[in-house]
């Protein structure tokens, strides 16, 4: 057990949809991480935090956004889903950017 | 711009028999570098890391990397193969230009297949 923790395990759902992944990382940790997990591009940044404040962007589609809130967990936002949208996404947290990251076992989306 | 390049999307070794997982890497100041394991249906587990001390690290779980310069590699290893070590594995570069965000720039990973 990594101490992060993502809900939901696994969602399901439409295309054109909006769904809302949550995140609480390690206690004491002060920066959160978003990836994607897909078979073609495999495990690519999207998005970091660190303190409250976005700190870096990587592929992340303009679709897609994130917070993160005062006590520190986060939320990842993905809206006008689509079917490529399905993948695994997963939060990381770290006491600081460039320390070692933990990871959460991930929400599993699939985009019908 | 960082990067880094796993040779060898699957490896097959028999159990008790050595396991070498090869990752090179290219970083235009010094890296920060991580081997991480991810097991069927689960998150990514942290092996082990380089953060400029020993060149030599070890992990958890019998794994060791060796950190080489000059040859940009840091190639992952273990003596002897266990069934549970049949696993997804992912070598990472941590973004230590400029903006220093630490975000980790992923290998495409090697699937480690081990045979009774």
């Amino acid at each position: 057990d990594s101490g992060v923790t993502q809900t939901p395990k696994h969602l399901i759902t439409a295309t054109g949809q909006r769904v809302t992944l949550r995140c609480s990382p390690r206690s004491g940790d002060l920066s959160v991480y978003w990836y994607q997990q897909s078979l073609d591009q495999g495990l690519q940044f999207l998005i970091q935090y660190y303190n409250g404040e976005e700190r870096a962007k990587g592929n992340i589609l303009e679709r897609f956004s994130a917070q993160q809130f005062p006590d520190l967990h986060s939320e990842l936002n993905l809206s006008s889903l689509e079917l490529g949208d399905s993948a695994l996404y997963f939060c990381a947290s770290s006491p600081s950017p460039g320390h070692e990251q933990y990871f959460g076992p991930g929400t599993r989306l699939t985009v019908t | 711009a960082q990067s880094v390049t796993q040779l060898g999307s699957h490896v097959s070794v028999s159990e008790g028999a050595l396991v070498l997982l090869r990752c090179n890497y290219s970083s235009s100041v010094p890296p920060y570098l991580f081997w991480y394991v991810q097991y069927p249906n689960q998150g990514l587990q942290l092996l082990l890391k380089y953060t400029s001390a020993a060149t030599l690290v070890k992990g958890i779980n019998g794994f060791e990397a060796e950190f080489k310069k000059s040859e940009t590699s840091f190639h992952l290893t273990k003596p002897s193969a266990h069934m549970s070590d049949a696993a997804e594995y992912f070598c990472a570069v941590s973004d230590r230009g400029s903006s220093n965000t630490g975000k980790l720039i992923f290998g495409q990973g090697t699937t480690l297949q081990v045979k009774p």
